[in-house]
């Protein structure tokens, strides 16, 4: 069975720097992987998809890269601002989604 | 683009009593729908795929009898929970997926979840 991990679990930064959040999954056969955000008490946004087939995507200031060998992905964020503030999923797609733990993101104004 | 309405955002109801829940793909056709569950700083997890017109397909360790999915139309999944209990207060959040743009991944829509608080 597909299982996903996030490191690190909670991350806190002060305004302006660049930081990664990491996904790993133990099955390379996916169909796609996503990241997402949550903000308290809310549903699910989603942020960059990245085909099986390709390396990296970019929105803004995000970035995010896929290593499907290696089952692994990571997520960049440029110039962190405090509304960056939020937890992070990466999910994974085969048949379903398979989510990550989750990154609680802190940016410190 | 699409979008899946999920309803009650919040719920609070007493312990005994049922409660459901219910995902609305809007404007498309959603033959296959998901439940998942969040419990305070946990990651979502998967309760069960709801396919129209069959039975739900549950995952291990969730009670079918308790959580009862229905998907009796192309754009509606119902969630019931029985019984209810306080240990069942968690974030319940569907996503449907729209077949209509094949099988690319990139077609799966969450709705915007329901909190249920059992007292």
């Amino acid at each position: 069975k597909q299982e996903v991990t996030q490191i690190p679990a909670a991350l806190s930064v002060p305004e302006g720097e660049n930081l990664v959040l990491n996904c790993s999954f133990t099955d390379s056969a996916i169909y796609n992987l996503q990241w997402f955000r949550q903000d308290p008490g809310k549903g699910l946004t989603s942020l960059l998809l990245i085909q099986s087939s390709q390396r990296e995507q970019t929105s803004g200031r995000l970035n995010a890269s896929l290593d499907k060998s290696s089952g692994r992905s990571t997520l960049y964020i440029a110039a962190s601002q405090p509304g960056d503030s939020a937890t992070y999923l990466c999910a994974v797609t085969g048949n379903q989604f398979y989510f990550g733990t989750g990154t609680s993101l802190t940016v410190i104004p | 683009g699409a979008v899946v309405s999920q309803h009650p955002s919040w719920v609070i109801c007493k312990s005994g009593t049922s409660v459901k829940i219910e995902c609305r793909s809007l404007d498309f056709q959603a033959t296959t729908m998901f439940w998942y569950r969040q419990f305070p700083k946990q990651s979502l997890m998967l309760m069960a795929t709801s396919n129209e017109g069959s039975k739900a397909t549950y995952e291990q360790g969730v009670e079918k009898d308790k959580f009862l999915i229905n998907h009796a139309s192309l754009t509606l999944s119902t969630l019931t929970v029985t019984s209810a209990h306080p240990e069942d207060s968690s974030f319940y959040i569907c996503s449907a997926r729209d077949w209509g743009q094949g099988f690319s991944g990139n077609t799966i829509y969450f709705g915007e979840g329901s909190w249920l608080t059992v007292v």
